[in-house]
């Protein structure tokens, strides 16, 4: 079984809009963080979210949330008032356990397109 | 600046040859993650190494070893290259101790061309 799964590959969303990223993980662990990159065409790997097994809130950064359902094993990435910008490539990231040298796990991303 | 020093930025080569892809961690971190990414196969993880053990290991081709050094520096060794090798490999690097949400920070990558 995939242990990330994001099954959008491609999104549209009106700027100034907010949009939802969906990603799905499995994990029989207690102990796991899960994690959202974005890549722009450019092609750099930027770190946005995290969120760990055992916060009670939700995640947020900026115009980024993290709409953590525990029991849906669900961790959607909420980017809220979508600028031209934010046009790129979403990954979402699991890392099992409490070791943190453990393997991260990527989905295979979210293309994301910005209409003006 | 994520921190994570990869070179060279791009590499073109022909098929059957051997290149060697270099990373130097963030300043303090002892895990290191070597990645591939096609067009067609987003990211494919090939191999983790913590504090110089090999850790984990994903989709890694025979043709493809890496290492990492005392000095945690890490080298991904691809030989009898093949058109299909044409990709842009990333290494990401994080702390391996410390708190739980420490990401992963990743290199700016070497696209690595083979005609």
């Amino acid at each position: 079984a995939q242990k990330i799964t994001q099954t959008q590959p491609g999104m549209f969303v009106q700027e100034k809009e907010a949009v939802t990223l969906d990603c799905t993980y499995d994990t029989s662990d207690q102990s796991y963080g899960l994690f959202w990159y974005k890549q722009p065409s450019s092609g750099e790997m930027i770190f946005l979210i995290y969120q760990g097994s055992y916060d009670e809130q939700n995640a947020t950064e900026g115009r980024y949330s993290l709409n953590f359902q525990k029991a849906r094993k669900s961790a959607n990435l909420v980017i809220s008032a979508s600028q031209l910008g934010d046009s790129a490539m979403y990954f979402c990231a699991m890392r099992e356990g409490r070791f943190l040298g453990n393997q991260f796990y990527f989905g295979t991303g979210t293309s994301l397109t910005v209409i003006p | 600046d994520s921190g994570v020093t990869q070179t060279p930025k791009h590499l073109i080569t022909a098929t059957g040859q051997r290149v060697t892809l270099r990373c130097s961690p963030r300043s303090g971190d002892l895990s290191v993650y070597w990645y591939q990414q096609s067009l067609d196969q987003g990211l494919q993880f090939l191999i983790q190494y913590y504090n110089g053990e090999e850790r984990a290991k994903g989709n890694i081709l025979e043709r493809f070893s890496a290492q990492q050094f005392p000095d945690l520096h890490s080298e991904l060794n691809l030989s009898s290259l093949e058109l299909g090798d044409s990709a842009l490999y990333f290494c990401a690097s994080s702390p391996g101790t410390g708190l739980g949400n420490q990401p992963q920070h990743f290199g700016d990558g070497t696209r690595l061309s083979i005609l």
